[in-house]
């Protein structure tokens, strides 16, 4: 059974204090993980896709890395707008080429002014 | 703004009822996907629809179901409902069914009383 476990479950960090997020995963053959961002009451807002080990994407102050069985969301010098639950989803092959995404629980970010 | 709209935003209903939820994908996308988000599972994928036809089915149960009509839009009916169905319910789209990344609606918060 595919499986994704986010830590840690929440952080909190002043602002300009950089750290990192881990996904941890286990697929039977990993087509892509995906990165979200959800702010209370909304939907998730789609952020990054990594497709193999090795692969790197940036967005502002945001940068997703990808290995063989985990990514990190390094966060650099955030700010308290960047506050946030980080999604990581994974999408496993499957015959048809068609299936959901399988989410962990997230990490519930708090930046602090 | 993801573009993915869905209807209604909150919904209270009470146990044995039926409900139908509305979402429109983002404009040229035919990949329609329903996900379930409570506070202790996280989001779990439900079902998706492919230009009109059932691709894949999660995590759904038997009084679950969903469609999606020729102009594309998709209906997800929920019924006998019970306690434990209230959730907030997302609608997200994608151009095809393959890589492509997944948006999301800004979702249908549900209370069954």
């Amino acid at each position: 059974e595919d499986q994704v476990t986010q830590s840690p479950e929440a952080l909190r960090l002043q602002e300009g204090e950089s750290s990192s997020l881990n996904c941890s995963y286990t697929v039977s053959g990993l087509r892509g993980l995906f990165w979200y961002r959800q702010d209370p009451g909304k939907g998730p807002e789609f952020l990054f896709t990594l497709y193999s080990a090795g692969e790197e994407k940036e967005k502002e102050r945001l940068k997703a890395t990808l290995t063989k069985k985990e990514s990190f969301l390094h966060i650099t010098a955030p700010k308290p707008e960047d506050s946030a639950t980080y999604l990581c989803a994974v999408r496993p092959y499957s015959g048809g080429g068609a299936d959901g995404l399988t989410f962990g629980k997230g990490t519930h970010l708090i930046i602090q002014p | 703004d993801s573009g993915v709209t869905q209807t209604p935003k909150h919904l209270i209903t009470a146990t044995g009822q039926r409900v139908t939820l509305r979402c429109s994908p983002r404009s040229g996308d035919l990949s329609v996907y329903w996900y379930q988000q409570s506070l202790d599972q996280g989001l779990q994928f439900l079902i998706q629809y492919y230009n009109g036809e059932e691709r894949a089915k999660g995590n759904i149960l038997e009084r679950f179901s969903a469609q999606q009509f020729p102009d594309l839009h998709s209906e997800l009916n929920l019924s006998s409902l019970e306690l434990g169905d209230s959730a907030l319910y997302f609608c997200a789209s994608s151009l095809q069914d393959s890589d492509n990344e997944q948006f999301f609606g800004p979702g249908t918060r549900l209370t069954v009383l």
